[in-house]
Formats: C-alpha cells, structure tokens, sequence
C-alpha cells in the first residue's frame, strides 16, 4: 500500500504571508498516461472537505489562484501565495494511483497566528 | 446541483453492525463516470477510506477493514449503503459519503455533510 506523509503538521501563519505543506508518497504517484494521481483537500472547521488540486498541480473550479500545487513522482507541495483568514482548516494529499483506492496523508493543520 | 446525504444510527452497540445509506439527488447513481464512496474520521483524527462502488455493483474495499465491510447499491432509489460487522470503539467515527471520479482525473467531487456514529453499550 502507498503511505502518504505531511510536513509539517500545524502550520501557524500571519496573513498575507505565504504557506507551503510538503506531501511524500511511499511510491511514485506518476502514471503512464503523464497524470500524478495526487490531488489535495481542505477540511474546514465543521465542514467536510473540499477539493483544491487534482493530478498535483490542477486547481479545482472556484479555488483562488493563491493556490498551487506542483511535483511529481513522490515529492509534492502545496503552497499557499498570500495565506487569508478563510484558509484556516486542515490540509490533506491524497493518491489515487492504486487501482480504485485512495490513501490519505494525516493532514497539516494551518492556523492564523 | 449533486447533494448526498447519509443516515442511520447514531449508536451503535459493540459486536454489532453498523448501517448506513447515503441518498443522492440532484443527479443519477447511474452515471457511468461516477463511483460512489464511503470515507471515515475518527474523531480528532485524520480522514480513512473505507470503499466504493460503481452503479453496476463492482466494489473496492481498504485492505485493513475488507473482512469486514460491504458496500451495496441500490439504483432504482438512488442510494448506496455501507455495513460494517462486529464494532468496536475504534470504529466510533464522522462517517461521509462521497461521489468520485475515476477515470483520467481521479478525485472526489461531492461530499457528504457527514454523521457522526458512535460505538457505545
């Protein structure tokens, strides 16, 4: 099974300054087809989670463009250009390379310091 | 616009089963581009995928609680249902049904507003 690891875990930020959160995978998440099967989420507070980043680095309709995703192969970031109140919640990777199954990585916590 | 929702008890006794539906509206469980999920969190943890289906009945389980899950589908009422034999504590959870892609883009695209089920005598 393909282990997904954040970095780091509570990520306490000042707004307007930027963010970044590391995710390592156990495996490469690189398909033939040129896809890196790893996508991100928010979890809000009280909310489920939410898309942000598909295939490592597409962002999902709706999201700011403060959001970016890159990498490949195993090492992949999400960054946060200018960090606002609203993005306070917990931040997951997940791969979906293995057929049909999805592994979550334990979530980074961004707070407002 | 999709929306699921799920429902079932909220209490559930050790060595029983958990059961759980998940209603879809505002669009078909039959579409052949979606796959149906169910996704835990155990509380202050982080999220666990528990397993899909595709309308036409395939399911795909975590290897870790495959002994003990099954995942149905139920097309003529637009739902999909998951049961999870012999609980314990550990299984007390937010418990979220979810629509995914699986196909050149892999993802899940609709959610839940998740409920909570707590293991408990």
């Amino acid at each position: 099974d393909i282990v997904m690891t954040q970095s780091p875990l509570s990520l306490p930020v000042t707004p307007g300054e930027p963010a970044s959160i590391s995710c390592r995978s156990s495996q490469s998440l690189l398909h033939s087809n040129g896809y890196n099967y790893l996508d991100w989420y928010v979890q809000k507070p009280g909310q489920s989670p939410q898309l942000l980043i598909y295939v490592g680095s597409t962002r999902a309709p709706g999201v700011p463009d403060r959001f970016s995703g890159s990498g490949s192969g195993t090492d992949f970031t999400l960054k946060i250009s200018k960090v606002e109140a609203e993005d306070v919640g917990v931040y997951y990777c997940v791969q979906a390379l293995q057929t049909l199954m999805f592994s979550f990585g334990q979530g980074t916590k961004l707070e407002i310091k | 616009q999709l929306q699921l929702q799920e429902s079932g008890p909220g209490l559930v006794k050790p060595s029983e089963t958990l059961s759980l539906t998940c209603t879809v509206s505002g669009g078909s469980i039959s579409r052949s581009d979606s796959y149906w999920g169910w996704i835990r969190q155990s509380p202050g943890k982080g999220l666990e995928w528990i397993g899909s289906i595709y309308y036409l009945g395939s399911t795909y389980y975590t290897p870790s609680l495959k002994s003990r899950v099954t995942i149905s589908v139920d097309t003529s009422k637009n739902q999909f249902s998951l049961s999870l034999l012999s609980v314990t504590a550990a299984d007390t959870a937010v418990y979220y049904c979810a629509r995914h892609l699986w196909g050149s883009y892999r993802y899940f695209a609709y959610w839940g507003q998740g409920t909570l089920v707590t293991v408990s005598s």
